[in-house]
């Protein structure tokens, strides 16, 4: 059971914007830790989309943008397309009393419409 | 080009060993930390394990520490991970990752994946 919740779900049509949160807590994003947000397609490899709350690595289009404020973050997509139907999970990292280390939130699919 | 390669998958029964390599190549490797990742069918990846770049440095998850170790060899710019009593809920598939990030490594993310090797744990 991840200590970073995101919706099941979110859906949108071609061209829209959809968002998705991540909602942690204060040992983990709230503690200020930074969130990193990954893409996953089936039978493939997570790829990373957004680090270091904001950033997007290269080659990642401008269309996905990151952003956190207290105890969660959120990633957003515009112009969706066919394509970002996928996996999305964010990861951060967490340290309380019952141990430290990175975790991954639950998991979001996007459906394009 | 920058990747990593996973290899040591394979079906073992409870309470055995197995260790996984992992070839980085394309980046100056012992510059960076290593970490293995794993998702078991139908779930989501789940952190096992991080190893710092040059100061040896070893993290686990609580589900796997005292059971997994993870090492390094920077001449061969090789991670691997060696498994011990592993049982039916360690069965997923094991991701080798690159770790990202310049500052304190709590902040690490994970830009450059393997394609998985797969570990199965059944009798």
């Amino acid at each position: 059971q991840s200590v970073l919740t995101q919706p099941p779900s979110v859906s949108g049509a071609p061209g829209q914007r959809v968002t998705i949160s991540c909602t942690g807590g204060s040992s983990n994003i709230g503690a200020g830790y930074a969130v990193h947000w990954y893409r996953q397609l089936p039978g493939t490899a997570p790829k990373l989309l957004i680090y270091g709350n904001i950033n997007r690595p290269s080659g990642v289009p401008d269309r996905f943008s990151g952003s956190k404020s207290g105890t969660s973050a959120s990633l957003a997509i515009t112009g969706l397309q066919a394509e970002d139907e996928a996996d999305y999970y964010c990861q951060s990292y967490d340290s309380s009393l019952s141990g430290s280390g990175y975790v991954f939130g639950t998991g979001t699919k996007v459906t394009v419409l | 080009e920058v990747q990593v390669l996973e290899s040591g998958g394979g079906l073992v029964q409870p309470g055995g060993s197995l260790r996984l390599s992992c070839a980085a190549s394309g980046f100056s490797f012992s510059n960076f930390a290593m970490t293995w990742v794993r998702q078991a069918p139908g779930k989501g990846p789940e952190w096992v394990s991080l190893i710092g770049g040059s100061s040896g440095y070893t993290q686990y998850g609580g589900s796997v520490k005292g059971r997994f170790t993870i090492s390094r060899d920077n001449s061969k710019k090789m991670v691997y991970l060696q498994m011990n009593s592993l049982r039916a809920e360690d069965t997923a598939v094991y991701y080798c990752a690159k770790g990202k990030g310049s500052g304190r490594r709590e902040d690490y993310g994970m830009d450059v994946w393997g394609q998985g090797t797969t570990v199965t744990v059944s009798s």
